[in-house]
């Protein structure tokens, strides 16, 4: 499979619930990580896994948590839903070669709003 | 605390001229350098990268040129195209902390 597939591509969730957002790599790429993009904002690191365990996290609160799977999908986990959790949701993928000559590849997001 | 900055959040410029990009960031400890371009309801999509131990990187009509001494990159495009308008956001990397982005810019290719 080529490219990376999120779903949903528009969720509404009301403050408080639980949300799970789903991310489908690029057959290989055994690296994965996901970003928070608020309107007007650069995507925000959120956290990366390699080969199943989180490698990498940036600045989130616990409530943001993740799996990887083995046949390279991967989910986002965010409890307790915030206001401030509206944004869209990237999720990124990249191979063993590592992602500096090819890139992360990104998909094309997740539009969360938490009313 | 923005570690990367895109100082200009629009940029305009007409059909086959250059376009430059500029971007600075502030931890000195990035070692990657990446920059993607977005257009609406896409994803980031990889332009160019380069490794903080080079000083320029080509592929075709984007060159794009790091002073580390300044902390300073800048993308080039050369010819600009209609196709090249988009936001063009600016990248760092450390091992594996994930990618720092700037706010990006839009550029704007004028017929």
């Amino acid at each position: 499979e080529t490219g990376v597939t999120q779903s949903p591509t528009h969720l509404i969730k009301t403050r408080g619930q639980q949300v799970t957002l789903r991310c489908s790599s690029q057959s290989g790429h055994n690296t994965v990580s996901w970003y928070q993009q608020a309107l007007g904002q650069g995507p925000q690191f959120i956290f990366q896994y390699y080969r199943e365990e989180e490698n990498g996290r940036g600045n989130f609160p616990p409530r943001f948590s993740g799996l990887q799977f083995p046949n390279y999908s991967s989910e986002l986990n965010v409890n307790a839903l915030e206001l401030d959790d509206s944004a869209l949701y990237l999720c990124a993928s990249s191979g063993d070669g590592g992602p500096y000559n090819y890139g992360y590849t990104f998909g094309s997001g997740t539009r969360l709003t938490v009313v | 605390d923005q570690q990367v900055k895109q100082n200009s959040p629009s940029l305009s410029v007409q059909e086959g001229r250059i376009s430059i990009l500029n971007c600075d960031y502030t931890n000195s400890m990035f070692d990657y350098f990446l920059w993607y371009k977005k257009y609406p309801a896409e994803g980031p999509t990889f332009l160019i990268s380069i490794s903080s131990i080079k000083d320029k990187n080509e592929d075709g009509r984007f060159t794009v040129f790091l002073n580390k001494s300044a902390k300073h990159l800048s993308l080039h495009i050369v010819p600009s195209q209609p196709g090249d308008s988009a936001v063009y956001f600016c990248a760092a990397s450390r091992g594996a902390d994930g990618l720092t982005f700037g706010k990006g810019t839009h550029l704007i290719i004028q017929p």
